[in-house]
């Protein structure tokens, strides 16, 4: 069965770190493209990042220099460190694969998310 | 910037009937939307890809069309369980390598 679990969410102080990690069950995370998508209390869906089966990353500009998603291919894990935890990253943090059917690019399968809370 | 408009916010409607949702991109990204369904407490569910192209699984009365700047996802007979939020998203041509979400509208029983 193909699926993804995130973990590692919690209430964070302002300032703070945390790391976030998705499991992957079914695939490999190093063959597919996989990102991170968050959700803000009652918003909408807004992508974070994302890292390309060749290694190479990217971040929204609203994270980029605080956030960075890695992964281990061992452990079949994708993770995003997350740095200077601000108040408006307070949300629901998305691990998702990402499908290319060579035209386009669509998040095929989406993990159940993990909470975060920065309280200033 | 890639900004993706949906219309509109909210929808109300009854089962059985027809919705029909629209998505306007700020630039041209000729054929490559997709759309997600997301309920209460869920994760979001890709419907569509390619702009008219149903995910394993979709029911056939999902359809997607559209290219360059419209896109429209419709929904023939609504079943109880479609009234949910639904989300256009696309990767931008430029930048690169960002991906942009919609705004997403409601689907609600009217």
């Amino acid at each position: 069965e193909v699926y993804l679990l995130e973990t590692g969410g919690g209430l964070m102080q302002f300032g703070g770190s945390l790391r976030l990690s998705c499991a992957a069950s079914g695939f490999a995370v190093s063959s597919h493209y996989m990102s991170w998508v968050r959700q803000a209390p009652g918003k909408g869906l807004e992508w974070v990042s994302t890292m390309y089966s060749g290694g190479s990353t990217y971040h929204a500009d609203s994270v980029k220099g605080r956030f960075t998603i890695s992964r281990d291919n061992s452990k079949n894990t994708l993770f995003l460190e997350m740095n200077s935890l601000r108040a408006e990253d307070t949300a629901v943090y998305y691990c998702a694969r990402g499908y290319s059917s060579g035209l386009g690019d669509a998040f095929d399968i989406w993990g159940q998310g993990t909470m975060v809370t920065v309280s200033s | 910037e890639l900004v993706l408009t949906q219309s509109p916010a909210t929808l109300s409607l009854s089962p059985g009937e027809r919705a029909t949702l629209s998505c306007r991109a700020s630039q041209s990204v000729s054929a490559y939307l997709a759309w997600y369904q997301q309920k209460p407490g869920q994760a979001p569910r890709l419907l569509i890809y390619d702009a008219s192209n149903r995910a394993t699984g979709i029911p056939a009365r999902f359809s997607g069309s559209g290219s360059g700047t419209d896109f429209t996802l419709t929904i023939s007979s609504l079943e109880p369980e479609d009234f949910a939020v639904y989300y256009c998203q696309q990767r931008a041509n430029w930048p690169p390598n960002e991906f942009t979400f919609g705004p997403g509208t409601k689907v609600d029983i009217k």
